[in-house]
C-alpha cells in the first residue's frame, strides 16, 4: 500500500517570500514522485518529477523538490513567491503504476 | 500537440438520472486514467486502461459506475443512478504508458452536480 500525506492543507505567504509546500509519503518500493499545479477550473499541470535520478529536481516557474529516501520526503520549494503561483498543489506517488494523490495544499499569495 | 479533450465540462443532474463523460486522450497515448475529484479532496482513481484493458478498476463502485474504452482511443464514463455525493469533478488523463516514471497529463475536467 502506499500513501500520500500533505502536511499544510493551506499555506500563506506575501509575495516575493519563499515557499515551502510539504510532502511526506510512504510506498514499498522505490516510487515516482510527482507534484502537480491546479489552477481555479483548469486541469493539473505538471510541475516537476522525481523518477530516482537526480535527488533534487528542477521544474517549471521556479519550483523545485528534494527527494530525500531517509525522510520519505518530498518538499516543494520556490525562492520568491509571485501572484500567479496562488493555486492548488498536489503531491502525487506512483508506484507499479498505480497512482495516489494527496489531498492539495492551497497557497495563497499576499501582494 | 492536443491536450487531453473532455467533454461535457459542465452537468447538472437529478438523483437517479444518468450522465456519461467523454474523453480523448493525448494521440499515441496508451495508457488512460479517470479520476474522481470531490471539493477539498485529491484525486482519486476511478479506473485505469492500458490500451482497450483494464489495468485498474479497484475503487470503482461498479453498481452504478461503467466505463468502456472499446477501441483503444477515446473512453466514456457513465453513471446510472447517479446519487448526490457523485457531485465531483471528473478527471480523464492519459500517459505513454503505465510505467511509474510516464508523466500523466489531464484533461480540464467535467464538473457534475447532482441535486
Amino acid at each position: 500500500a502506499q500513501s500520500v500525506t500533505q502536511l499544510d492543507s493551506h499555506v500563506s505567504v506575501s509575495e516575493g517570500t519563499p515557499v515551502l509546500l510539504r510532502c511526506n509519503y510512504s510506498s514499498s518500493y522505490s516510487p515516482s514522485l510527482f507534484w502537480y499545479v491546479q489552477h481555479p477550473n483548469k486541469g493539473l499541470q505538471l510541475l516537476l518529477k522525481y523518477t530516482s535520478a537526480a535527488t533534487l529536481v528542477k521544474g517549471i516557474n521556479g519550483f523545485e523538490a528534494e527527494f530525500k529516501k531517509s525522510e520519505t520526503s518530498f518538499h516543494l520549494t520556490k525562492p520568491s513567491a509571485h501572484m500567479s503561483d496562488a493555486a492548488e498543489y498536489f503531491c502525487v506517488v506512483i508506484n507499479a503504476g498505480k497512482s495516489t494523490f494527496g489531498d492539495g495544499t492551497t497557497l495563497t499569495v499576499k501582494p | 500537440e492536443a491536450g487531453v479533450a473532455q467533454s461535457p465540462r459542465y452537468k447538472i443532474i437529478e438523483k437517479r438520472q444518468s450522465v456519461a463523460f467523454w474523453c480523448n486522450p493525448i494521440s499515441g497515448h496508451a495508457t488512460l486514467y479517470w479520476y474522481q475529484q470531490i471539493l477539498g479532496q485529491g484525486p482519486k482513481l476511478l479506473i485505469q486502461f492500458q490500451n482497450n484493458g483494464v489495468v485498474d478498476d479497484s475503487q470503482l463502485p461498479k453498481d452504478r459506475f461503467s466505463a468502456e474504452r472499446l477501441k483503444g482511443v477515446d473512453s466514456t464514463l457513465k453513471i446510472q443512478p447517479a446519487k448526490l455525493e457523485d457531485s465531483a469533478v471528473y478527471l480523464c488523463a492519459s500517459s505513454l504508458g503505465g510505467g511509474s516514471g510516464n508523466t500523466i497529463y489531464f484533461g480540464e475536467g467535467s464538473w457534475l452536480t447532482v441535486v
